[in-house]
């Protein structure tokens, strides 16, 4: 069964700060690859997802991430935070199942300091 | 607003009690998912539905949970003899059958006293 990793449970960051969030999966087989972001009291949206094609995809409000399959990895990315993207993101995998049924990580809390 | 509903949003109930959930999704999606949060953790997978079929259920859901989807519009799912360890979100999603995009609803949190 496949497995996602998020290693950064909380990050604090001030705005305009670069972020990197890390996503593993263990999975050896063709894998779709989502973030999804909850911002607080809301519910769960996608942020952006990968199924081939460019490993760099761009979501909304300046998000993107890399797919590198060598490494099992799809890390997001923004290069300015803002107080805005204060939120808990989550990386999840839909190993080519027949019913699309995602598996997540833990999930990463964001904190942007204004 | 369109997108998918859950109710009621909070439940608090006593050990040992019945609960059931409702989900309504997005009119036109014919899938619709089931997931589990608990704190601290991401959503787990629970079960879905394709239109009224239930075609797939986690391991995790064991015999005192289950769910429906009769007429293939809204869901339910059920906890017979609640127990602490159900303490949790649950979420359900919705989605087009060709599609990957799952649209989450805002979650039912149960509390089991």
């Amino acid at each position: 069964a496949q497995s996602v990793s998020q290693h950064n449970h909380h990050v604090i960051l001030s705005e305009a700060a670069s972020l990197e969030l890390g996503c593993n999966y263990s999975y050896g087989g063709t894998v779709n690859l989502f973030w999804y972001v909850q911002y607080p009291g809301q519910h769960l949206q996608l942020l952006l997802k990968y199924f081939s094609g460019d490993p760099l995809v761009k979501g909304i409000k300046g998000f993107e991430a890399e797919f590198i399959k060598s490494k099992f990895s799809f890390n997001l990315r923004k290069p300015s935070v803002q107080w805005s993207d204060t939120a808990e993101y989550f990386c999840a995998v839909n190993a080519g199942n027949a019913g699309n049924m995602l598996t997540f990580g833990g999930g990463t809390r964001l904190m942007v300091k204004p | 607003d369109t997108g998918v509903s859950q109710n009621p949003r909070h439940k608090i109930t006593k050990r040992g009690q019945n609960v059931t959930f409702r989900c309504d999704p997005i009119s036109e999606h014919n899938r619709l998912y089931w997931y589990r949060q608990t704190l601290g953790q991401g959503p787990e997978f629970l079960t879905y539905f394709q239109n009224e079929a239930q075609l797939e259920k986690s391991r995790l859901l064991s015999d005192r949970f289950s769910a429906e989807r009769p007429k293939g519009s809204f869901s339910t799912l059920e906890i017979q003899r609640t127990e602490q360890g159900d303490s949790a979100m649950y979420l359900c999603a919705s989605s087009l059958e060709n599609s990957d995009e799952q649209y989450f609803g805002p979650g039912t949190r149960l509390t089991v006293t």
